[in-house]
């Protein structure tokens, strides 16, 4: 029972370049949602999806994108890198947002220089 | 604007001691109040959780206290052990909505 899956586990990018955080459930699950980590900031949510074929944006959507061509996968894509993108990113999957558990990935810690 | 307002920001207690971590929040339609424990290099857990309808929730070691009125829950370990050692976050959330995180509180139990 993998649950959340996220790849990479670590990732260094230099400024300007792009690239891809993968994150697959196998929980049947229909919401997903990214999250960043910094220190002393908690979790803030960047995008989320009730669902294949809808996003919406969260908290911090500046400078990603993200996609939900399946119910299994929520790829987070982010263009053009910068200093400020240097984080722990976190996947996450709940069965509905209407107050139930979200399980979360291992993270991805992303070091932009 | 932070939602919900969590300390202290670490905490540091004896094997055995009670560390107590609190939430406030301003948002008094929230309804759903629950604690995410996490491991280094892990993600976040769901540890426990309570509605506003009581006053109370233990689960094992676990307690959660909720006050409606000062808009104030906490989290209370008993018998704390070197294994708790990680860091806590409070989170709410309204009906149908997202959860919102506090900014997390880095606990030691040292031994």
């Amino acid at each position: 029972n993998a649950g959340v899956t996220q790849t990479p586990k670590f990732r260094i990018l230099k400024i300007g370049q792009s690239m891809t955080l993968q994150c697959t459930q196998d929980m049947n699950h229909n919401y997903m949602y990214w999250y960043r980590q910094d220190p002393g900031m908690g979790l803030k949510l960047i995008y989320y999806s009730v669902g294949a074929g809808i996003t919406d944006k969260g908290e911090v959507p500046n400078g990603y994108n993200v996609s939900r061509s399946t119910t299994e996968d929520f790829p987070l894509r982010l263009e053009l890198a910068a200093p400020s993108q240097t984080s722990v990113y976190f996947c996450a999957s709940s069965v509905s947002e209407l107050n139930t558990e979200a399980f979360f990935g291992q993270g991805t810690r992303l070091t932009v220089v | 604007q932070q939602q919900v307002k969590q300390s202290p920001q670490s905490l540091i207690v004896q094997k055995g001691g009670i560390p107590i971590i609190n939430c406030a929040y301003e948002n008094t339609a929230f309804d759903y109040f629950p604690w995410y424990q996490q491991f280094p290099g892990k993600g976040p857990a769901l540890l426990i959780a309570i509605r506003p309808d009581v006053s109370e929730k233990k689960e094992g070691r676990f307690t959660i206290s909720f006050n409606k009125s000062a808009k104030q829950f906490s989290l209370h370990i008993m018998d704390s052990q070197p294994g708790d050692s990680a860091t806590y976050f409070c989170a709410a959330s309204r009906y149908g909505n997202k959860l919102v995180f506090g900014a997390g509180t880095i606990l030691r139990v040292k031994s």
